[in-house]
């Protein structure tokens, strides 16, 4: 059974620090990485996508990815309170190359 | 602006009285998905279509059946709704299969 793990938080990190979000992933074979943000009650929302090892930054946002230790994070600049949502973590590897989602962090930015 | 609609945005039913959501998208995708969400859950595949071809996943109940008449709409239909069926039914649509997906708003339903 293809997995992805998150830890489900609450993380809590005060405005203006950098949030770190991690997941890991159980099929060494993944190529594809999704970071989406949902806010409660609301659907989630495309943040970032990770193809190759390394980091890749957009904005306040940066996905960091390591095959060999089948780990992604999503590093959060500047948190603002407005970050405050569920991140869920996912991964190609379903029936027919579909998404495979973990379960979500959700982050707290206090004022 | 491209995008993924659903509608309605919030449902309520009765106990096995029949219901149909439905989702379109202005993306030209050919892959459409639906999504069963619970509270504090990840979301879970119930089928999507890659054009025309339909793919149901193995633990989706026969309660759930999909339509998608055309590229641009995709219809879930849930026959006999349980209580347990009350959930977030989220849309997705990808260019193709394992690429990035786009969401929609989502249907809330409750059922009574």
């Amino acid at each position: 059974q293809k997995e992805v793990e998150q830890n489900s938080g609450p993380l809590s990190v005060p405005e203006g620090a950098i949030a770190s979000l991690n997941c890991t992933y159980s099929d060494r074979g993944s190529q594809s990485f999704f970071w989406y943000r949902q806010y409660s009650g609301k659907s989630p929302e495309l943040i970032m996508f990770i193809y190759s090892n390394g980091d890749k930054e957009d904005g306040r946002f940066t996905a960091q990815l390591n095959k060999a230790s089948q780990y992604v994070s999503l590093l959060i600049r500047d948190s603002q309170p407005s970050d405050s949502a569920t991140y869920l973590c996912a991964t190609r590897g379903g029936s027919q190359g579909n998404l495979i989602f973990g379960k979500g962090t959700k982050l707290s930015v206090k004022p | 602006d491209a995008m993924v609609i659903q509608n309605p945005r919030y449902q309520v039913t009765q106990f096995g009285k029949p219901v149909t959501l439905s989702c379109s998208q202005t993306l030209n995708h050919n892959v459409m998905y639906w999504y069963q969400q619970k509270s504090s859950q990840a979301p879970k595949l119930l089928f999507h279509y890659y054009d025309k071809d339909f793919n149901n996943e193995a633990d989706t109940p026969d309660n759930f059946q999909s339509r998608r008449p055309n590229t641009s709409f995709c219809f879930l239909d849930i026959r006999s709704p349980g209580l347990g069926d009350a959930a977030m039914y989220l849309c997705a649509t990808s260019s193709q299969q394992g690429s990035e997906q786009y969401f929609g708003p989502g249907t809330r339903l409750t059922v009574t």
